[in-house]
């Protein structure tokens, strides 16, 4: 089964800054998809950005990119010039890309890392 | 498009008590999953609809069903409550068909406390 670790349960960062979030994950599969999910105080987990396996270039969204190592399987996500409104869990997740397998659709979360923006 | 649409947002029941939450797709969507969010647990996969034929189970008890209705619609049946329940239950859609197309998007939740 796979398995999402985030080791860093909070961080904190000054508004303008970088900050790094980290996300390891478990899979013997060489096909998946990985995401980052955002959850601010309001509760609703909202997409930042997704990241193919089979796509060795790094996904980026804006001020959002993400550092994807698969021979580690590593899945760090960088928040660049950091504002007020980034303050929230973020989560990252896998996915399998086979819609045959049972394991089809269903996201594996890691425990979270919270972030803080100090202004 | 509106977004994903969940009710109601807040619950309170007793134990031994059943509740049943309801979940609006983004139109066009044929996969919803349900989730429970949990501050011990974190983040975990219930079960997801597609077709309205169950394509995907976690690992819960049988306490915790669901259904999806011909217009995608999915409702979340949990009988005999107990507190433990008590948790943020997300529920997710994606259009189903494919890898490609099957990125979720999640509704604001149903917090749900069992007294």
């Amino acid at each position: 089964a796979q398995t999402v670790t985030q080791s860093q349960p909070e961080m904190s960062v000054q508004e303008a800054e970088t900050v790094t979030l980290s996300c390891t994950y478990d899979t013997s599969e060489s096909d998946y998809y990985l995401f980052w999910y955002k959850q601010p105080p309001s509760r609703q987990m909202i997409l930042v950005i997704r990241q193919e396996a089979y796509k060795q270039q790094n996904a980026t969204e804006n001020r959002f990119s993400v550092n994807f190592q698969k021979a580690a399987k590593s899945f760090s996500l960088k928040i660049s010039d950091s504002q007020l409104g980034d303050a929230a869990m973020y989560f990252c997740a896998y996915r399998t890309t086979s819609m045959i397998k049972a394991a089809g659709n269903k996201l594996t979360f890691g425990g979270g890392t919270r972030v803080l923006v100090k202004p | 498009k509106a977004g994903v649409t969940q009710t109601p947002r807040y619950l309170i029941k007793t134990r031994g008590q059943q509740v049943t939450l309801s979940c609006s797709p983004i139109s066009g969507h044929r996969s919803v999953s349900w989730y429970q969010q949990t501050p011990g647990q974190g983040l975990q996969f219930l079960f997801e609809y597609f077709s309205e034929t169950q394509r995907n189970k976690g690992n819960f008890p049988g306490r915790f069903s669901g259904r999806q209705f011909s217009n995608s619609r999915s409702e979340m049946n949990v009988s005999t409550l107990e507190l433990g329940d008590s948790a943020l239950y997300l529920c997710a859609s994606s259009v189903g068909q494919g890898p490609n197309t099957d990125t979720q998007y999640f509704g604001p939740g149903t917090r749900l406390t069992v007294l």
